[in-house]
């Protein structure tokens, strides 16, 4: 079945640095993938939309310019948190389709020290 | 805005018993329902997809229901099983086929030996 790997699985950075979050299709091209985050005790968010090719469409009160997404390939998506603060540290977690379907990276625990 | 809600929030539950998960959602305009199985630490597995159009799935000890009209899901468990332990997410596709999913908060589930 179709597998999405998402590098790393756990970070820890110090405040103001930046994390690079990347999610892999193995088997497959994503023509879109997916990245959302989750606070503790709280629900999964969509934070954005990727298309490989093009300017990702990010959710409502989420900082294009905080989250970098590029989506450079049919296979590959990352997720860029620049400048990163304490409030920052979430689950992020990456899902990928290609158009027949979805699957979900592994995930990735942000610590921001 | 979509809104889902997962009752109960946590259930622990002898082995062997069968049991119920609930979901709620508040705009019934779905294209589909889709329950996930969340571990610790972990990515999402995607366990049943119910279209909008059906009413229920079934794999193995798994049972989920959709009633689109009252916007409501149920996800059935018969016999479970300690490997059952885990966090149950219920999300659904915002429409068309967009894959950009809303999420529960969950219902984590312990399967007492």
């Amino acid at each position: 079945g179709a597998v999405v790997s998402q590098h790393p699985s756990r970070v820890i950075c110090k405040s103001g640095t930046s994390v690079k979050i990347e999610c892999r299709s193995l088997d497959f091209q994503a023509t879109t993938m997916f990245w959302y985050r989750q606070f503790p005790k709280k629900s999964l968010m969509l934070m954005a939309t990727s298309n490989e090719g093009s300017k990702a469409t990010y959710e409502q009160g989420v900082e294009k310019d905080k989250f970098l997404i590029n989506h450079a390939s049919l296979t590959l998506s990352t997720l860029t948190v620049t400048s990163a603060h304490p409030e920052d540290s979430s689950f992020y977690i990456c899902s990928a389709t290609q158009g027949t379907g979805y699957t979900f990276g592994s995930g990735t625990r942000l610590t921001v020290v | 805005k979509q809104e889902v809600t997962q009752i109960p929030a946590a259930l622990s539950v002898p082995e062997g018993e069968n049991l119920v998960l609930n979901c709620s959602f508040t705009d019934s305009a779905i294209y589909n329902l889709q329950w996930f199985r969340q571990d610790p630490g972990k990515g999402l597995t995607s366990l049943l997809l119910i279209q909008s159009s059906q009413r229920e799935q079934t794999s193995g000890r798994l049972n989920a229901s959709l009633d689109k009209s009252s916007g409501r899901s149920t996800l059935y468990i018969a016999a479970s099983q300690p490997g059952d332990s885990a966090t149950y997410l219920c999300a659904v596709d915002r429409g068309a086929g967009s894959y950009q999913l809303t999420f529960g908060k969950g219902t984590k589930l312990s399967v007492i030996p």
